[in-house]
This record gives C-alpha cells, sequence and structure tokens, in this order.
C-alpha cells in the first residue's frame, strides 16, 4: 500500500536534547497529522494541521505544514524518557475517499 | 471526549474460524471509519475505508470477502476477519473521523492470534 517516507527511521537521543523527524511524499495532502504510538497501543494524536505553511505547537512539541504540501517536520524539545516510542506522520489524500496514509514511522529512543 | 473504543483487544482463535472486531465511537458520531492492519515494528496499513451505510472501499491487495467491514451506525463499525489462517495473525486497529476537527482518532488495537 501507499506509504510515506519518514525519517530518520530510529534515533537514539540524550534527555534534554531536541528531536526533528520529517515526512516528505511525492504527492499533495490536504491535512497533516502526527501521532505518537506506545507498544501495543493505538495512535494517539498530537498534532493536526490544515494549512501550508501552518505552524502549530502543542507543550514540547512544534510541527509544520510544508508550503509544497508534500512534507512536513515534527520537533520535540528538551526531551524526556516519556517520549520514548514510535512516531507516525499522516496525509489525508486530496481526493476519493480522502483516506489517510501513514508514514514508515520514527523509532525514538531516550537515554536518561 | 473523542473516545474510540475497540473491542476485543486480544483474540487467539483456531485455523478457519472467523473472529469480528468491533469499533465504537463514544461521544461522537462517525460517518467514516478507516481499518488498518500493522505488522510488528511496521506502520499502519490501510486496510478499507468504512462509510455508514454503505459498501466499505477496500485497499488494493485487500480481499473484501476475507475482511467483511460493517457500518451499520454513526457510531459502529466491524470488521470480520473470515476463515482466519495463521498469516492473518497481526494487529488490527480501527479510527474513526472527526469531521469537525478533520482528524482521526484510533482505538487501542486489537491483536489476533491464529493457530
Amino acid at each position: 500500500g501507499q506509504q510515506l517516507n519518514q525519517s530518520p527511521q530510529s534515533m537514539f537521543i540524550q534527555e534534554g536534547e531536541d528531536v526533528s523527524m520529517n515526512c516528505t511524499s511525492s504527492s499533495i495532502f490536504n491535512t497533516w497529522l502526527w501521532y505518537k504510538q506506545d507498544p501495543g497501543e493505538g495512535p494517539v494524536l498530537l498534532i493536526a494541521l490544515y494549512k501550508a505553511g501552518e505552524l502549530t505547537s502543542n507543550g514540547r512539541l512544534t510541527a509544520q505544514f510544508g508550503i509544497t504540501r508534500k512534507d512536513s517536520f515534527l520537533n520535540i524539545s528538551a526531551s524526556i524518557p516519556s517520549d520514548v516510542g514510535i512516531y507516525f506522520c499522516a496525509g489525508q489524500v486530496t481526493s476519493g475517499t480522502y483516506k489517510y496514509i501513514f508514514g514508515t514511522g520514527t523509532r525514538l529512543k531516550v537515554l536518561a | 471526549g473523542a473516545v474510540v473504543s475497540q473491542h476485543p483487544s486480544r483474540v487467539i482463535c483456531k485455523s478457519g474460524t472467523s473472529v469480528k472486531i468491533e469499533c465504537r465511537s463514544l461521544d461522537f458520531q462517525a460517518t467514516t471509519m478507516f481499518w488498518y492492519r500493522q505488522f510488528p515494528k511496521k506502520s499502519l496499513m490501510l486496510m478499507a475505508t468504512s462509510n455508514e451505510g454503505s459498501k466499505a472501499t477496500y485497499e488494493q491487495g485487500v480481499e473484501k470477502d476475507k475482511f467483511l467491514i460493517n457500518h451499520a451506525s454513526l457510531t459502529l463499525s466491524t470488521l470480520t476477519v473470515t476463515s482466519a489462517h495463521p498469516e492473518d495473525s497481526s494487529f488490527y486497529i480501527c479510527s474513526a473521523q472527526r469531521l469537525e476537527a478533520n482528524v482521526l482518532t484510533f482505538g487501542a488495537g486489537s491483536r489476533l492470534t491464529v493457530l
């Protein structure tokens, strides 16, 4: 099935460091969503982006909807151990069923 | 608000039997629900889009006769894995679309193990 390219695939960081991850696609999207998934659980919404160029924050998280509508990034500032998990981007296609396609995921591990 | 309940959370069944998974939006109405499948350490792969009162739209490669989807009300969609086989073992996750915010709210997932 169709997927978005998300990078990095995984990263180990020290507690307190900032983290950046991004998603890119060859297609344009209406909406970008960022989720965090803990093992054995469903994804939980972190940030939603609706307009090209939009920059939105949620606590230590900041995400942006790329101007070309083909990419988005998520930043986490001052990481803490509970930030551990898998982060997914999701883009909403612009026609048909307006389905959401998920990125390949970024696995984050925080070293205390 | 915006809670999606998915049941059962875990199910083990014998090969050849059918299993039904329910997805309910508890405090909002969802005309559209999406069913995803997730393999270990992999991303979410969309299986089908479920629309209330109409037939589901299946993604390429997903067998509609094997994965039956019913969306009979604005708060309930069901996925039935028919004649399950070990290769159907996976983590199945549903999501409901909140139109007023254009976001997906996910259930906690259902882990299916077929022996």
